[in-house]
């Protein structure tokens, strides 16, 4: 059975702060793995990577995948409170591009 | 910016009522998916279509649970009879399918609550 995993399950940091988050995962055929930002709605697509070692950047996000040790990590540079959300990060597989989620981590950004 | 639309956003329901859900995918976007998302939880997948025919429902109820895409274009999610424990939110997403493009992209989602 495909499983994904994230960690921390949550925490709170100050503005200005850098927080990163993990995910590893074991799944069969994969594909691709993709970040969403998830605040009181649906989830928001932030990055996909299907290549290990290939820096993503869009501002002050970042991510990065290792296809050998099966995890990725997404960095959140001088956080603001905007960025309080859930991340959520997702596993493709061959078989039909289905996405397998992990339980997500809750960010709290305090001022 | 084109978007997956769904309706209703919230629904409140008695158990043993029947519900429907219905979800525009992007346009152009061939394939669709039903996901269901528990308070603290991922979303997981309920089922997938490709074009109008159906790929994945493994994980679909279907003894109380249906879905279809008639045309292969906007889809509904029904289920029938609601239990306590459908309460969750219900996501749509689509994405470009057959090697065009993998990235699914979420509708706003809609809130159930079965009482």
């Amino acid at each position: 059975e495909d499983k994904v995993v994230q960690s921390p399950l949550s925490l709170v940091v100050h503005e200005g702060d850098t927080v990163t988050l993990n995910c590893s995962y074991e799944v069969t055929n994969f594909r691709s793995l993709l970040w969403y930002k998830q605040e009181k709605k649906a989830p928001t697509f932030l990055f996909m990577l299907t290549s290990s070692g290939i820096e993503k950047k869009s501002g002050r996000l970042s991510s990065i995948l290792d296809k050998k040790e099966l995890f990725s990590i997404l960095n959140i540079t001088a956080t603001q409170t905007g960025d309080s959300a859930i991340y959520l990060c997702a596993v493709g597989t061959a078989a039909g591009n289905k996405l397998t989620f992990g339980g997500g981590t809750r960010v709290l950004v305090k001022p | 910016e084109a978007e997956v639309a769904q309706s209703p956003r919230y629904k409140i329901t008695e158990k043993s009522q029947a519900v429907a859900f219905w979800c525009d995918p992007i346009s152009g976007h061939a394939t669709l998916y039903w996901y269901r998302q528990i308070l603290g939880q991922g979303p997981e997948l309920l089922v997938q279509f490709q074009d109008e025919s159906v790929v994945d429902d493994s994980q679909l109820p279907k003894d109380r649970f249906s879905a279809e895409r008639l045309k292969g274009v906007d889809s509904t999610l029904k289920i029938q009879p609601a239990e306590l424990g459908d309460s969750a939110m219900y996501l749509c997403a689509s994405s470009l399918g057959q090697g065009r493009g993998e990235t699914q992209y979420f509708g706003p989602g809609t809130r159930l609550l079965v009482l």
